[in-house]
């Protein structure tokens, strides 16, 4: 057990649709990192948040956002879902909102969309 | 753009031989660097990293290898085992950015 918990750990959902999913990082952490990986391809960054803040952004959709809440749990928001977006999304968490050293992920959910 | 990327994406070798993992970087800012192992269905998981400043790093049967000349990082697997099976991923962290840039993956395989 990573300390990085991610929920649900697989979803099937229908094109058109919306899902939501969770993270909470690990114990300390203020740092949650957001990633998509597709199959048989790297980890593509989508965003960061720090204690709250969104700290950066990389090649995430319009038709993703995310949010990180005061008890530091975070949640990415997938909407009008295409069959594209089916991958496995992890979250990762670090200590520090300024270097990414130390990241732990987590054990990812699973999204396919049908 | 980004660019981290791997010389083979599949490396089959003999249970008890030594791995070599290769990876090539391109951004000269990147200060600190990263291998990930992930087995299939599990998240990546932290294997050694190493700093800039550094070339050569240790740790239990690992050993990171950084040439900055020519922007190359490799991990070594000594005495490789069928535990090792997985896919390896490095990833870098350009100076002044806010996230790890990860590579396409290696997928090791162990032969009996």
């Amino acid at each position: 057990d990573s300390g990085v918990t991610q929920t649900p750990k697989h979803l099937i959902t229908a094109t058109g649709q919306r899902v939501t999913l969770r993270c909470s990082p690990r114990s300390g952490d203020l740092s949650v990192y957001w990633y998509q990986q597709s199959l048989d391809q790297g980890l593509q960054f989508l965003i960061q948040y720090y204690n709250g803040e969104e700290r950066a952004k990389g090649n995430i959709l319009e038709r993703f956002s995310a949010q990180q809440f005061p008890d530091l749990h975070s949640e990415l928001n997938l909407s009008s879902l295409e069959l594209g977006d089916s991958a496995l999304y992890f979250c990762a968490s670090s200590g520090t909102g300024t270097a990414p050293y130390g990241y732990t992920f987590g054990s990812g959910t699973r999204l396919t969309v049908v | 753009g980004e660019s981290v990327g791997l010389h083979l994406p599949t490396l089959s070798v003999q249970e008890g031989d030594n791995s070599i993992i290769n990876c090539a970087y391109s951004n000269s800012a990147s200060d600190y660097f990263i291998w990930y192992k992930q087995e299939s269905g599990k998240g990546p998981q932290f294997i050694i990293d190493i700093r800039s400043n550094m070339d050569k790093r240790q740790g239990q049967r690992v050993t990171v290898l950084l040439n900055k000349t020519v922007k190359h990082l490799s991990l070594q697997i000594a005495a490789t085992q069928p535990g090792d099976s997985a896919v390896y991923f490095c990833a870098e962290n350009i100076q002044g950015a806010q996230k790890l840039v990860f590579g396409q993956g290696t997928r090791l395989t162990i032969n009996p």
